[in-house]
């Protein structure tokens, strides 16, 4: 079966430090992969999303990256940190191709910055 | 562009009582919907999805969903709460994409008294 793999768990940054958050999944090859932002009494914000390796689509302009260096890890970077990137960051995974395809997620990192 | 309204940031039910959490959906063509459920400090997961044919769907948990074309609505439903049920749901819709990409609702977030 499929698993996908988050960390780490919490983070707590200064302002202007740099940022490298992991994702991978196992159990399946080539799988379309998302990250988001969730912060409270907003919902699921779509911040990238890759549909194999080196491919990147940014949903919003902003202070992250990310890049797919390898089928099933997709990180999420930032090379200075803000006060306005603290939230709950979740990785997903779905199978590629099509729209019906459910997303499935990872437990989420949480990113404090001070 | 397509959109998801969750009407209802809050919901109170008792325990043992039944419960719909209401869903509206903006999408242009037949929409995938998905209904995902997430506890304190965790990622999301999926309870019940909807693609094509019989309206009312099952899912995990005892929870179901109807389709309502008509009315542009996927409500959740669950006819007897447990109090392990006090999470927050948010309803989602396929984006269009070709890439699985989704749009999230703001969520509602149940919560269940004794």
């Amino acid at each position: 079966s499929q698993t996908i793999h988050q960390w780490p768990a919490t983070l707590v940054q200064p302002v202007g430090s740099p940022l490298s958050l992991e994702c991978t999944v196992e159990g399946t090859s080539n799988p379309n992969l998302y990250w988001y932002r969730q912060a409270a009494g907003r919902g699921l914000q779509l911040l990238f999303y890759s549909v194999g390796i080196g491919q990147i689509s940014s949903e919003v302009p902003q202070n992250l990256s990310a890049s797919r260096p390898q089928d099933r890890q997709f990180i999420l970077s930032s090379k200075k940190l803000l006060l306005s990137d603290s939230g709950f960051y979740l990785c997903a995974w779905s199978l590629g191709a099509g729209d019906n395809q459910p997303q499935h997620f990872g437990d989420g990192t949480r990113l404090s910055i001070l | 562009a397509q959109s998801v309204t969750q009407p209802d940031i809050h919901i109170t039910v008792s325990e043992g009582a039944s419960l719909e959490l209401r869903c509206n959906y903006s999408y242009g063509a037949t929409p995938y919907l998905f209904w995902y459920v997430q506890s304190p400090g965790q990622g999301l997961q999926l309870l019940l999805k909807y693609f094509s044919g019989d309206t009312l769907v099952q899912g995990i948990k005892g929870f179901e969903a109807e389709f309502k074309r008509s009315q542009s609505s996927f409500n959740l439903r669950k006819p007897s709460v447990h109090w392990s049920d006090a999470a927050e749901y948010f309803c989602a819709v396929g984006a269009g994409s070709g890439y699985s990409t989704l749009t999230f609702g703001k969520g509602t977030m149940l919560l269940v008294s004794p």
